[in-house]
């Protein structure tokens, strides 16, 4: 069956670096965009990144951009959030999902998210 | 960006109620905008998206409507099973954003 299964959580402190993996199976990878999401504790969803089926385009969140990069490898079938210079508003449950092609328009594609994983937890505190 | 206000931030209704989640659009995002669940502890779960459509496998008591600015979530038969948060989302421009959540209750 269709799964996602990320991991790569934990404590981290202020500034260090830490990379979520994202494992996919039950579907062609390959073919698919992939976004991570994310929630912080309380809070509601907050969209972080999206990276196209062939890793031709991406997109970060303004409240990640520089810091966060989106990548994947589709012979490990594997999505991964590489997150650097993490802050404590980063504390959250972070989410891969997949993304099926919705529509392009003026040279941007879009994806829905169709499927996602159980989360991996980042806590970010000295 | 977009904004996306979803109103009520939280209802509470009893099973077998019809229920109507409200969301709206800072700009006009046409139908492009999706519906997800989530129940406390889980992942989300996708619902609808292109404002109407429902996802695969989801119960056919779920309808969205709507384009432009406003946009709907009917439930039209709440069961136990239904009490959970509901987000929207559009991906008419990026970044993408969500509503804030609606939580229904009993």
């Amino acid at each position: 069956q269709v799964q996602l299964v990320e991991s790569g959580g934990g404590v981290v402190q202020p500034g260090r670096s830490l990379r979520l993996s994202c494992a996919a199976s039950g579907f062609t990878f390959s073919s698919y965009a992939m976004h991570w999401v994310r929630q912080a504790p309380g809070k509601g969803l907050e969209w972080v990144a999206v990276m196209a089926f062939d890793g031709s385009n991406k997109f970060h969140a303004d409240s990640v951009k520089g810091r966060f990069t989106i990548s994947r490898d589709n012979s490990k079938n594997t999505l991964y959030l590489q997150m650097n210079s993490l802050r404590p508003e980063d504390t959250a449950v972070y989410y891969c999902a997949r993304g099926p092609l919705l529509y392009c328009s003026g040279g941007s594609c879009y994806y829905g998210m169709d499927v996602w994983g159980q989360g991996t937890t980042v806590t970010v505190s000295s | 960006d977009i904004q996306m206000t979803q109103s009520p931030s939280s209802l509470s209704a009893s099973v077998g109620d019809r229920v109507t989640i409200t969301c709206r659009a800072s700009q006009g995002i046409s139908n492009y905008l999706a519906w997800f669940q989530q129940k406390p502890g889980k992942a989300p779960k996708s619902l609808i998206y292109a404002a109407s459509s429902l996802q695969s496998g989801v119960p056919s008591k779920f309808s969205g409507s709507g384009s432009g600015t406003h946009f709907t979530l009917t439930i039209s038969s709440l069961q136990p099973e239904d009490f959970a948060t509901y987000y929207c989302q559009q991906y008419n421009t990026y970044p993408l954003t969500f509503g804030g959540g609606t939580k229904v209750e009993i």
